[in-house]
């Protein structure tokens, strides 16, 4: 089955710099690749995502980078704000396929 | 909008009790899940189900059973709960109708058994 690797599991930034947090997969057949964000004492929500089809999504402030060849994908949060703080999780799996296979997350901080 | 909904907050149980968490998802998803929540170790599915009467056994089933008798409802249930099954609980739904996958979640049940 799927595995997905999450780095790092704690990062801190300073407000207005830029975060990045890396995933990587096992399953070749893996083409989508969602990452959820959950605030404090808050739900998991999906922020954004990206198919195997393209390299890189942008939204904003947040961006998604994939490498199918190294088989690891990237989210990238420009210009942080405070409200950016929360718990990211990345995920994989293929269409048609139910089951998310989830990162163990990442908690991010951002320090005013 | 879609909105799930888990039917206690916060739980307490003692070790030994049968324990039941509910689910219910207003947007008519054929797939439901139920995972649990653990600081370090993400989010582990435990079972799911992707019709009425249908369930999977996901990453950790051991210790857990699950009833899916109508297409809104999903529900855990701890046979006789320990203390190693103190933790977050989360339910989330989801349709691959029109190719789309995300997953929506509940709020969350913090279960401690004693």
């Amino acid at each position: 089955g799927e595995n997905v690797e999450q780095h790092p599991s704690t990062l801190s930034v300073q407000e207005g710099d830029s975060a990045v947090i890396k995933c990587t997969y096992s399953d070749s057949a893996s083409n989508y690749f969602p990452w959820y964000k959950q605030e404090l004492g808050k739900r998991p929500q999906l922020i954004i995502d990206i198919r195997s089809n393209v390299g890189e999504k942008k939204d904003q402030r947040i961006a998604v980078t994939l490498n199918k060849t190294a088989k690891h994908f990237s989210l990238h949060i420009t210009e942080t704000q405070p409200e950016d703080s929360a718990v990211y999780f990345c995920a994989a799996t293929y269409f048609g396929n139910e089951k998310l296979t989830f990162g163990t997350g990442t908690r991010l901080t951002i320090i005013p | 909008d879609v909105k799930v909904t888990q039917s206690s907050r916060y739980l307490v149980k003692r070790t030994g009790e049968k324990v039941f968490l509910e689910c219910v998802q207003d947007m008519d998803h054929e797939n439901m899940f139920w995972y649990r929540q653990d600081p370090g170790l993400g989010l582990r599915l435990i079972y799911f189900s992707y019709d009425v009467k249908m369930k999977e056994k996901g990453d950790i089933p051991e210790g857990y059973s699950v009833s899916r008798e109508k297409k809104e409802r999903f529900s855990l249930i701890l046979e006789s709960a320990s203390t190693n099954q103190t933790s977050m609980y989360l339910c989330a739904s989801s349709s691959l109708a029109g190719g789309h996958n995300e997953q929506f979640f509940g709020p969350g049940t913090r279960l401690t058994v004693l």
